[in-house]
């Protein structure tokens, strides 16, 4: 049974650093791997999503990589702002989604 | 404006008292999805429905009914509440079920007592 995990549970960082939040998966034959961004009292905005034959996808400041043989992705967030201050999900696709506990976010001002 | 809209958005009852959350999309999405989230546990998937009168279990279908009389409508019953179904709710779509980027709900917060 496929099992994903992100760690860290919560982060906080200063605006402005360069950070990375990581997806572990324990099921390598996904057919693709989405991050989303989850808002207090609102549902889930996907950000990126990467086929399993592609290794990143970029959208502005987010870059989304995928190593499938090892089970891992990373989203990496440039130049961070209070305004990325969320909770962000991974979710791996095969035959059904299954989601990450997510990784709360706090980008201090 | 391209939305999944779920009521309510939030419901506190009783154990027993049957309920139902009521998920429309605008989409003319095919695919559609009930999640909960559980803290520490991430979104777990309740049931989906692949397209109108097509409907199969997820992780966790235990004391949940839907129906897919309609593309638009995915309503998600509970006949017999218990307190282990207090959770937060949300409903999604996509125009398939092959991955593709899901519409999320702003989600229905139950509790029950």
């Amino acid at each position: 049974k496929q099992e994903v995990t992100q760690i860290p549970a919560a982060l906080s960082v200063p605006e402005g650093e360069n950070l990375v939040l990581n997806c572990s998966f324990t099921d390598s034959a996904i057919y693709n791997l989405q991050w989303f961004r989850q808002d207090p009292g609102k549902g889930l905005t996907s950000l990126l999503l990467i086929q399993s034959s592609q290794r990143e996808q970029t959208s502005g400041r987010l870059n989304a990589s995928l190593d499938k043989s090892s089970g891992r992705s990373t989203l990496y967030i440039a130049a961070s702002q209070p305004g990325d201050s969320a909770t962000y999900l991974c979710a791996v696709y095969n035959n059904d989604m299954r989601f990450g506990a997510g990784t709360r976010l706090t980008v201090k001002p | 404006e391209a939305q999944v809209t779920q009521n309510p958005r939030y419901l506190i009852t009783v154990t027993g008292k049957k309920l139902t959350v009521t998920c429309s999309q605008n989409m003319n999405h095919e695919y559609m999805s009930w999640y909960r989230q559980d803290p520490g546990l991430g979104l777990r998937q309740i049931y989906y429905s692949m397209n109108v009168e097509v409907t199969d279990k997820g992780d966790v279908p235990e004391g949940y009914k839907v129906s897919r009389k309609e593309k638009r409508n995915f309503p998600l019953i509970l006949e017999s509440p218990s307190p282990n179904q207090t959770s937060l709710y949300f409903c999604a779509s996509s125009r398939g079920g092959d991955g593709q980027p899901q519409h999320f709900g702003d989600g229905t917060r139950l509790s029950i007592l």
